[in-house]
């Protein structure tokens, strides 16, 4: 098994930019976790993908949020505008649906908004 | 609505002493726990869960936790600090409304000084 990859590994912009994320989960894996980790805290829920289904979102996953996973493999997460409140690490986890219930992590994204 | 206190944000031990790393959680359901370790600028990696049974859960690395229901508590042990044990280790709790997002602490960073 490859691991959870992500991309960007570090992304740098300008605020009111728009930028874009993307994870890619393990093989198989139908469930798909977004959380956001800023510095000297845990990560936070962001949002949740079954298959291709976003079945739950964050008070936290303002209107400037959007996330997507099309084909139920991989997923994009878009900020538009940014701000520089939204500077963080991005994380994204998956698994598998049955009673284990491990997330498997990915490296991250870490976004600095200028 | 669950929820999870890691006492001490920083703690430091010498190389060969004993680790101790404190989580107490909230949880009107019986809880599904994990401890996870992120090294700097790298996601989390997973070192060990309680779902069921045993309350006593070996991890990886030689660490292991107990699950102590009466008192809520999931500390995280280790008996002998090795230099590569220096990293943020994050205690959280499922969610188990469905979707198992989790739920973590704010972390609990370890030094390990020779």
């Amino acid at each position: 098994d490859t691991g959870v990859s992500q991309d960007p590994r570090h992304k740098i912009t300008k605020r009111g930019q728009n930028v874009t994320f993307r994870c890619d989960p393990i093989s198989e894996h139908n469930r798909l976790y977004w959380y956001r980790q800023t510095l000297g805290q845990g990560p936070e829920f962001l949002t949740y993908f079954q298959n291709e289904a976003q079945l739950e979102k964050s008070r936290l996953l303002s209107d400037r949020f959007s996330a997507e996973r099309p084909k139920g493999s991989f997923s994009t997460l878009e900020i538009q505008r940014t701000e520089q409140g939204d500077s963080a690490m991005y994380l994204c986890a998956s698994s598998t649906g049955d009673s284990l219930r491990t997330q498997y992590f990915g490296p991250g994204t870490r976004l600095t908004v200028l | 609505a669950q929820s999870v206190t890691q006492l001490g944000s920083h703690v430091s031990v010498s190389e060969g002493a004993l680790v101790l790393l404190r989580c107490n959680y909230s949880s009107s359901v019986p809880p599904y726990l994990f401890w996870y370790v992120q090294y700097p600028n790298q996601g989390l990696q997973l070192l060990l869960k309680y779902t069921t049974g045993a309350t006593l859960v070996k991890g990886i690395n030689g660490f292991e936790a107990e699950f102590k229901k009466s008192e809520t508590s999931f500390h995280l042990t280790k008996p002998s600090a090795h230099m590569s044990d220096a990293a943020e280790y994050f205690c959280a709790v499922s969610d188990q409304g469905g979707y198992n997002k989790l739920i973590f602490g704010a972390g609990t960073r370890l030094a390990v000084h020779p």
